[in-house]
């Protein structure tokens, strides 16, 4: 599975919109891009994936550059409850399922 | 049902004990997960059962011993633990096909001693 990097630390102000980006430079044609947030002390949360196209869902909006080497995860109106470690996964097919590879992830804070 | 249940959700047990950690889904997914978590880092991926199979190992020490009932269940039976095997232990369950999600429990905080 191709690695991805990401900002280790970042804060965002209630109510604005929380912007993160996550690279991920070698993936390839059927990797897929995760997003997960696991609150402290909590199990992950799964919140959006893509492959090609731009997602949304209630959660979030998932942003994939043309040439997929970069993608941005959008919360719309940030809330306290967002305060997060927030983890980019890129995937591949695998046999048995969804096999996931967490990197350092972006602890996010969100500040009144 | 979109849960997955793990119980218990603290355990504390002495090296030369026998404890199980157990989770439960009613999703209907095929794959089930076991993944450790150390304080301040991100979960690792220990084992994969797909189809009530045992598919990926990741070289986990043999006092992890993991196994699944039935599709509904998966166990990970631990025996002759070490204290630097305290952690987070998280289950997580899925479908098998390509581009879904998984969905993790709480996890069950084990502090050996």
């Amino acid at each position: 599975d191709a690695k991805t990097t990401q900002p280790p630390s970042m804060d965002c102000a209630e109510g604005r919109a929380a912007n993160l980006p996550c690279n991920h430079s070698t993936i390839s044609g059927n990797e897929y891009v995760y997003w997960y947030r696991q609150i402290h002390s909590q199990g992950p949360q799964y919140i959006i994936h893509g492959l090609k196209n731009n997602e949304t869902n209630e959660m979030a909006s998932l942003i994939i550059t043309e040439d997929r080497k970069s993608s941005t995860l959008i919360l719309p109106h940030a809330t306290l409850r967002d305060t997060a470690v927030y983890y980019c996964i890129v995937k591949s097919r695998q046999a048995a399922g969804n096999k996931l590879t967490f990197g350092g992830g972006t602890r996010v804070l969100v500040k009144p | 049902d979109t849960e997955v249940t793990q119980t218990p959700k603290h355990l504390v047990m002495g090296m030369t004990n026998k404890k199980s950690l157990k989770c439960e889904q009613h999703m209907g997914h095929r794959a089930m997960y076991w993944y450790k978590q150390k304080a301040k880092k991100p979960p690792e991926l220990m084992f994969v059962y797909s189809y009530e199979k045992l598919s990926i190992n990741e070289s986990v020490p043999s006092r992890f011993s993991p196994e699944c009932p039935n599709s509904s269940l998966l166990n990970l039976h631990l025996h002759a633990l070490q204290p630097e095997d305290s952690a987070l232990y998280l289950c997580a369950s899925s479908h098998r096909e390509e581009g879904t999600e998984a969905f993790f429990g709480q996890g069950t905080r084990l502090t050996v001693v």
